[in-house]
């Protein structure tokens, strides 16, 4: 099956630093990725969808300014999260799809904020 | 609105008895139907999806589900459950009328006793 990888699984991050995470589509081009935010023991939910080379689309109640969302190519989608604090820490999963709507789910970035 | 219901946060089986997981949705439009499982920390493994064709879904590690559409439901089954399914099992719905986005149901914790 297609595989999505992300870097890195876990971060931790300073109060008030920018933390970059990378998605990457490894043997098929992710026309399309999907950004998901999991706290613990909640269930996954979409903060924003990406096409490549265009702008990323947000749901309602995500702050695009604080969430940055780069698809530069059909195989890497990056979110930088900027001026992080305590309250972003949470888990972050990935997805592609190449046009269908079956989406392939990278592995997640844990991402702490001290 | 586009929902999905898992009214089971948690179920608890015997190693070796039969499982059954619940999943509800309402959705506007004809729906694909995803059934993913989560270890601790991890990713998500695709265990089986509906798109369209026979109700009844063979999927991974035996798991199955049967889509009915009057009820609007799409139960996840296994036959006799080992300790390594011990997870969180996720419900989603998609459908290409809204983007592909998937919508997630809440999780049901899988607890096996020996």
């Amino acid at each position: 099956g297609a595989v999505v990888s992300q870097h890195p699984s876990w971060v931790i991050c300073k109060s008030g630093t920018s933390v970059k995470i990378e998605c990457r589509s490894l043997d098929f081009q992710a026309t399309t990725m999907f950004w998901y935010r999991q706290f613990p023991k909640q269930s996954l939910m979409l903060m924003a969808t990406s096409n490549e080379g265009s702008k990323a689309t947000y749901e309602q109640g995500v702050e695009k300014d604080k969430f940055l969302i780069n698809h530069a190519s059909l195989t890497l989608s990056t979110l930088t999260v900027t001026s992080a604090h305590p309250e972003d820490s949470s888990f972050y999963i990935c997805s592609g799809t190449g046009g269908s709507i079956e989406q392939y789910f990278g592995p997640g970035t844990r991402l702490t904020v001290t | 609105a586009q929902s999905v219901t898992q009214p089971d946060i948690h179920i608890t089986v015997s190693e070796g008895a039969s499982l059954e997981l619940r999943c509800n949705y309402s959705y506007g439009a004809t729906p694909y139907l995803f059934w993913y499982v989560q270890s601790p920390g991890q990713g998500l493994q695709l265990l089986l999806k509906y798109f369209s064709g026979d109700t009844l879904v063979q999927g991974i590690k035996g798991f199955e589900a049967e889509f009915k559409r009057s009820q609007s439901s799409f139960n996840l089954r296994k036959p006799s459950v080992h300790w390594s399914d011990a997870a969180e099992y996720f419900c989603a719905v998609g459908a290409r009328e809204y983007g592909n986005k998937l919508v997630f149901g809440a999780g049901t914790i899988l607890r096996v006793k020996s």
